[in-house]
């Protein structure tokens, strides 16, 4: 079966750089079409979607963040890395990373999805 | 970027009940809408996709329906465990944008 686990510091000081990885399993990166995005949700606010990272490697971001992250993939490890640089308690939030299997025709959605973690920004 | 707005913010309704949520979008995303239902504590889950399919698993009682900038999700026979809140979600274009939320309330 399809699972994701995010794992990263729950708690990263201001200015700091934000590493989380996406561990899943049941899906290869490595198939045509698969896709894994980043998501982000604040204590009590809606989802709003972060950074995205396809089979072949194509990368896209957030148009207002889009200068502080980065993402990547180690298809062999089946995992996915999100960077987001010099963190801000705004950027306090619950972090999930989710599948997009692409069944084509433009058809694209989130069918599986990580427990999330919760990152706080706090000195 | 794409904006979508859901209303209501909340709705109250009672078990049994029919419910509508619907979802603008500031412009044209023909089909490309996505529902989904979270509860507390826990990660969303996908209902709907690509406006009107309804994802493996979930109760026959939720439907979607829309096209273009105007869409809807429609609880038929209200249970219990559907006082949540629900999300929808462009993917016609990047970045993907999400509503607001609408919180569904027991009356």
């Amino acid at each position: 079966q399809v699972t994701l686990k995010e794992s990263g510091p729950a708690l990263v000081k201001p200015t700091q750089t934000l590493t989380l990885t996406c561990s899943f399993s049941g899906f290869s990166l490595g198939t045509s079409t698969m896709r894994v995005s980043w998501i982000r949700q604040p204590p009590g606010k809606a989802l709003e979607w972060l950074a995205r990272i396809d089979w072949d490697d194509e990368k896209f971001y957030s148009t207002s963040l889009k200068t502080r992250l980065t993402i990547s993939k180690d298809t062999s490890k089946n995992q996915v890395v999100l960077t987001m640089t010099n963190m801000d308690p705004v950027d306090t939030a619950t972090y999930y990373c989710a599948r997009d299997p692409n069944r084509g025709g433009g058809t694209s959605y989130f069918d599986y999805w990580g427990q999330g973690t919760l990152v706080t920004v706090s000195s | 970027d794409i904006q979508m707005t859901q209303s209501p913010s909340s709705l109250s309704a009672s078990v049994g009940d029919r419910v509508t949520i619907t979802c603008r979008a500031s412009q044209s995303i023909s089909w490309y809408l996505n529902w989904y239902q979270q509860e507390p504590g826990k990660a969303p889950n996908l209902l709907i996709y690509s406006a009107s399919n309804l994802q493996s698993g979930v109760p026959s009682r939720f439907s979607g329906s829309g096209g273009g900038t105007d869409f809807t999700l429609t609880i038929s026979s209200l249970q219990p465990e559907d006082f949540t809140t629900y999300f929808c979600q462009q993917s016609y274009s990047i970045p993907n944008t999400f509503g607001q939320g609408t919180r569904l309330e027991i009356k």
